[in-house]
Parts: structure tokens; C-alpha cells; sequence
């Protein structure tokens, strides 16, 4: 069974940066995965932030960024602010399957 | 404004059926894949079904596999999850989500996702 780590939580404070990792339990996660991420807020359906490692849509704040980063996928966020608080989830692609990994909640103190 | 509207969550007993619906507007129904997704309560993410947008590629996850049925109507703009033999376990938001891009891979992701709907599993 395919398994995809998040470190579980994390905190920073407004004005900080901070980088969540994606780990893929088959090995390094490389852009063949197509890595995606989203946030998540407490009663909210998730929010697309970045796809295809580093691609952001429209709406995506320009302080989230993507990237590979020793062997895991990487969500790396500037000048942090407070409304940035939330559940992070990554989504890896598999060869037909797409898995997301547990989450990692951000807090912003 | 490009919108994902889903419907059809309620109670039902184990064993039961329950039939989700998602109606998009504001955009070329046709033309992207669609996804549903669940989340059970206080848990994280997983990927239910996928379909193409012409309805001809489907998938699902083991978990769900014979028992739910994705399918898709382009001419009324709408998503359908239809879930038999429904178990306890599949207690959960489900939300449906667009694709990335228009005539996009379904590896690329998700981009726009609606509210959810909740389906409850029990006796």
C-alpha cells in the first residue's frame, strides 16, 4: 500500500517562512508524480494551491510556492500570515491512482 | 464564475443507496475530467472516482470499487456519484472537483471544488 508523509503539524510566526514536505513511500518524489497541493480551513472544502510540483492557478497567493526538494515534494510559504492557518494536504500521482498524503496542519503563532 | 454545486447527502442505513449529484456551471462541462472526493469526519483526504469528459474512463478506489458508480450527463451539466451497498465507513463529505485544464491529464489535479455534501452511514 502506497503511503504519503506529511510531518504532522508545524508552527511559524506571521511574517516567517516555512517549508511542508510530501514523502512518497516508493521513494524520491520526482514531477512524474504531478505533486498538488491544498488548503484546507476548518468547515471549507479544500482550496487548490499549487499542481504539477510548482504551477500555480490563479488564484494562488504569490508567496505559495512548489518545488522538489530532497526527494520529496515541498510547499514552501513567504511572509506568512495569519489567514494562512489551515490544514495542507499533497497529492501524489501513482500510475492510475492519486493519493493524497494525511495533511499537515499549519499554525500561525 | 465557474461553480460545483453538490447534492443528494442524507442518512442511510448500512446496506443502503444514496445517489450524489454535482452541478457545474460556468464552464465547458465536456471538456475536463471530473473527480469526487471524500473525507471522513476529522480525517484527511481521499480520492473516490474519476471520469473523463466524455464519460468513456472511469476509475475508482479499492475501497469503493463495485459498489459506486460514477457517470456524468454534459448535456444537463451534472456529476453523478451513485453508491450502493453503502457501509458505516463511508461516513463522510463528499466534494466533487474539476480537473486542471481543459482537455487536461487526470494527473494533473484539481483545481475548483464545491461545498461538499454529507453522507452518513448508520443505523
Amino acid at each position: 500500500q502506497t503511503v504519503v508523509t506529511q510531518e504532522p503539524s508545524l508552527t511559524v510566526s506571521p511574517g516567517g517562512t516555512v517549508t511542508l514536505t510530501c514523502a512518497s513511500s516508493t521513494g524520491a518524489v520526482t514531477s512524474g508524480y504531478y505533486p498538488n497541493w491544498f488548503q484546507q480551513k476548518p468547515g471549507q472544502a479544500p482550496r487548490a494551491l499549487i499542481y504539477s510540483t510548482s504551477n500555480k492557478h490563479s488564484w494562488t497567493p504569490a508567496r505559495f510556492s512548489g518545488s522538489l526538494l530532497g526527494g520529496k515534494a515541498a510547499l514552501t510559504l513567504s511572509a506568512v500570515q495569519p489567514e494562512d492557518e489551515a490544514e495542507y494536504y499533497c497529492l501524489l500521482y501513482y500510475g492510475g491512482a492519486q493519493v493524497f498524503g494525511g495533511g499537515t496542519k499549519l499554525t500561525v503563532l | 464564475e465557474v461553480q460545483l454545486v453538490e447534492s443528494g447527502g442524507g442518512l442511510v442505513q448500512p446496506g443502503g443507496s444514496l445517489r450524489l449529484s454535482c452541478a457545474v456551471s460556468g464552464f465547458t462541462f465536456n471538456s475536463y475530467w471530473m473527480h469526487w472526493v471524500r473525507q471522513a469526519p476529522g480525517k484527511g483526504l481521499l480520492c473516490v472516482s474519476r471520469i473523463d469528459g466524455d464519460g468513456s474512463s472511469l476509475s475508482y478506489a479499492d475501497s469503493v470499487k463495485g459498489r459506486f458508480t460514477i457517470s456524468r450527463d454534459n448535456a444537463k451539466n451534472t456529476l453523478y456519484l451513485q453508491m450502493n451497498s453503502l457501509r458505516a465507513e463511508d461516513t463522510a463529505v463528499f466534494y466533487c472537483a474539476r480537473g486542471v485544464g481543459a482537455w487536461g491529464r487526470y494527473y494533473d489535479g484539481m483545481d475548483v471544488w464545491g461545498q461538499g455534501t454529507t453522507v452518513t452511514v448508520s443505523s
